[in-house]
């Protein structure tokens, strides 16, 4: 089983619409998770770190299922700009060593007008 | 807002020579990365570094990989005799103990 797994897509949806992604975990004892997005051949952005509160920003919210080992990333009303490939990210570390990140193959999403 | 810069941005060099990838990591930040991405398939970890050391490597970072901070601001890959399959994206990331930002990546073709 792979460390981190994510549905590659392609995700194409219209403008304004609804689109949510799922990403599983292997490591039960990983402790940080995050979404990253990346444009063609440009480096990962940080889009949100995932509590297992939920976190929300704007029109991006993140989820953490710890007992199912998966985290999610719901984009609602979707914009153009939105168009790109969204990353999975998921660490653990112990002692004062922050450790890698394990990333997903990543989920192309397209928004066309 | 300050952020990792690295360069060159761009680097082709032939099998067999080295090369030095450079990266200035955020100014307050004390955890350093390296990360890989060849061609169409994901990112990838090479080695972090923490208090002058190496923290964490992974099978990837062999003994023809190094990193080293040289000075209170630079941190740098170097990969001694390179390889066709070296060919990739390498991306420094840094991080003040959990979220890691990352640089605009060099891209290493290597002939």
């Amino acid at each position: 089983r792979k460390e981190v797994e994510q549905d590659p897509g392609p995700f194409n949806v219209p403008e304004g619409a609804t689109v949510a992604f799922n990403c599983t975990y292997s490591n039960s004892a990983s402790q940080s998770f995050f979404w990253y997005r990346q444009d063609c051949r440009k480096e990962p952005k940080l889009l949100m770190s995932v509590y297992s509160s939920g976190n929300e920003d704007g029109r991006f919210t993140a989820q953490l299922n710890r007992a199912s080992q998966y985290i999610s990333l719901l984009i609602r009303d979707s914009k153009l700009s939105d168009s790109a490939t969204y990353l999975c990210a998921v660490s653990g570390h112990s002692g004062t060593s922050y450790g890698k990140l394990t990333f997903g193959q990543g989920t192309i999403l397209t928004v066309h007008p | 807002e300050p952020e990792v810069t690295q360069t060159p941005s761009h680097q082709v060099t032939q099998m067999g020579q080295e090369v030095i990838l450079r990266c200035v990591p955020i100014s307050n930040h004390l955890y350093f990365y390296w990360y890989r991405q060849i061609l169409g398939q994901k990112v990838e970890f090479l080695v972090s570094f923490y208090n002058n050391e190496i923290s964490e490597k992974s099978e990837i970072f062999d003994d023809q990989f190094s990193v080293e901070r040289p000075d209170g601001s630079n941190f740098t890959l170097k990969i001694r005799s390179t390889k066709l399959e070296d060919s990739a994206m390498y991306f420094c990331a840094s991080s003040a103990g959990g979220e890691q930002y990352f640089g605009p990546g060099t891209r290493l073709t290597v002939t």
